[in-house]
């Protein structure tokens, strides 16, 4: 089946750490990978995307590339700040019996001061 | 402007009771659904929505009863609510003409049920 398996949490660092929260993925097809995140109390928003293999996603420093060979979509940043402490959500998007977004379990990021 | 929109976003209520949750887009989306996310955040699809007809209906008790009466709306009516019922449910709109598109996300509307 299709699915999503990303790190456990919760991740703990310091700010200016680097961060790397991994994500694997199975599915039938091509699908289309994002990283959604969620701040406390909010829905989710959308952080970055890639469409095909070997395209790379990034925003707000964050960045992930599609890796298609191992089929990862590890999400990275090179210095956290406190406010990125959030749940980050590994997800895929494909047709199957109608058009539906796949989620990870989510990860949990603390960043301390 | 809120582009998706649910209410309440908070209910509290007893167990047997029938409660209802709204939601509205303003994106002008074709597709929308409804997401459960438990306790420990893991969020799961319960139902999907395209052009008001229902494409994905995951395992769901029959308890739960989405109703798209056009496709800026999806509400969600819960019967005989259970102490298990108790999460956050997200609304989501997306316009699924191709596999790139995102999710926009409601606030959520988080249920407790004692």
């Amino acid at each position: 089946g299709n699915s999503v398996t990303q790190m456990e949490g919760p991740v703990t660092l310091s700010e200016e750490a680097f961060l790397t929260i991994n994500c694997t993925y199975t599915a039938t097809g091509y699908p289309s990978l994002f990283w959604y995140v969620q701040y406390p109390g909010e829905g989710l928003q959308l952080l970055l995307k890639a469409t095909k293999a070997d395209d790379k996603g990034s925003n707000k420093g964050f960045e992930a590339t599609y890796r298609k060979e191992t089929t990862s979509f590890h999400l990275e940043k090179g210095s956290v700040q406190v406010s990125d402490s959030a749940v980050y959500f590994c997800a895929l998007s494909l047709l199957g019996g109608g058009f539906k977004t796949i989620f990870g379990a989510g990860t949990r990021l603390f960043v301390k001061a | 402007d809120t582009a998706v929109s649910q209410t309440p976003k908070y209910l509290v209520t007893q167990m047997g009771n029938d409660k209802s949750i709204k939601c509205e887009q303003n994106l002008g989306h074709d597709t929308m659904y409804w997401y459960k996310q438990d306790s420990k955040k893991f969020l799961k699809i319960m139902f999907s929505y395209n052009n008001k007809e229902l494409i994905i209906n995951e395992t769901v008790p029959n308890r739960f009863s989405p109703k798209s009466p056009d496709k800026a709306h999806l509400n969600l009516h819960i019967n005989s609510l259970e102490l298990g019922d108790s999460a956050v449910y997200f609304c989501a709109s997306s316009q699924a003409a191709g596999l790139n598109t995102e999710a926009f996300f409601g606030q959520g509307t988080r249920l407790t049920v004692v």
